[in-house]
């Protein structure tokens, strides 16, 4: 089993639409998820953290935790033709807290 | 607040070279780990320094080394380089990783192996 579990994709959605990212994790004891953007040819940004099970909103993205069935989303409403890019749900490693990376999910927004 | 900077952008070595890459971390960042990224493997934990500790280790073999100053700037070297060596290089910075706080990368450095 991967440590972290995502949909390659692509997963296209079109302009204005919600786009629903999902990841889970074979680590029960990890405390920290976070969401990072990363388009084409550069690094990774960091746009969610999430610590707590439940949802934590920040303008259009809506980052959702359940630690019990160890999966973690990301929503982003009002799809834009910017938000195309690839998502990666990290998380820290319980043992270390280095992040522990999946293969990511490559979203495109549909004008 | 300066970002975390990763310095050469891109470089082009041959087999059997040796690179030194170079990472200052965001201003009162101790933590700082380094990535490799492949359209293949995706991003793979290289190392995580602390302090000018290295406190964790990812599964690459030795040529794969590096290092931090006591001002949180980190170096890794890869010598006696291998085409399978062509990657994103990829350096993250943080309060304290070990206490799951933020972690932010640098623009990376992409080095190509002919």
């Amino acid at each position: 089993q991967k440590e972290v579990e995502q949909n390659s994709g692509p997963l296209s959605v079109p302009e204005g639409a919600i786009a629903s990212l999902n990841c889970t994790y074979s680590d029960r004891g990890s405390q920290s998820f976070f969401w990072y953007r990363q388009y084409s040819g550069k690094s990774p940004e960091l746009i969610m953290f999430i610590y707590s099970n439940g949802d934590k909103e920040d303008g259009r993205f809506t980052a959702q935790l359940n630690k019990a069935s160890q999966y973690v989303s990301l929503l982003i409403r009002d799809s834009q033709p910017s938000d195309s890019a690839t998502y990666l749900c990290p998380h820290g490693s319980s043992n270390t807290g280095k992040l522990i990376f999946g293969q990511g999910t490559t979203l495109q927004v549909k004008p | 607040k300066a970002g975390v900077t990763q310095t050469p952008r891109y470089l082009i070595k041959t087999r059997g070279q040796q690179v030194t890459l170079s990472c200052s971390p965001i201003s009162g960042h101790r933590s700082v780990s380094w990535y490799q990224q492949t359209p293949g493997q995706g991003l793979q934990f290289l190392f995580e320094y602390f302090s000018e500790t290295q406190r964790n280790k990812g599964n690459f073999p030795g040529r794969f080394s590096g290092r931090q100053f006591s001002n949180s700037r980190s170096e890794m070297n890869v010598s006696t380089l291998e085409l399978g060596d062509s990657a994103l290089y990829l350096c993250a910075s943080s309060l304290d990783i070990n206490l799951n706080t933020e972690a932010f990368f640098g623009q990376g450095t992409r080095l190509t192996v002919v």
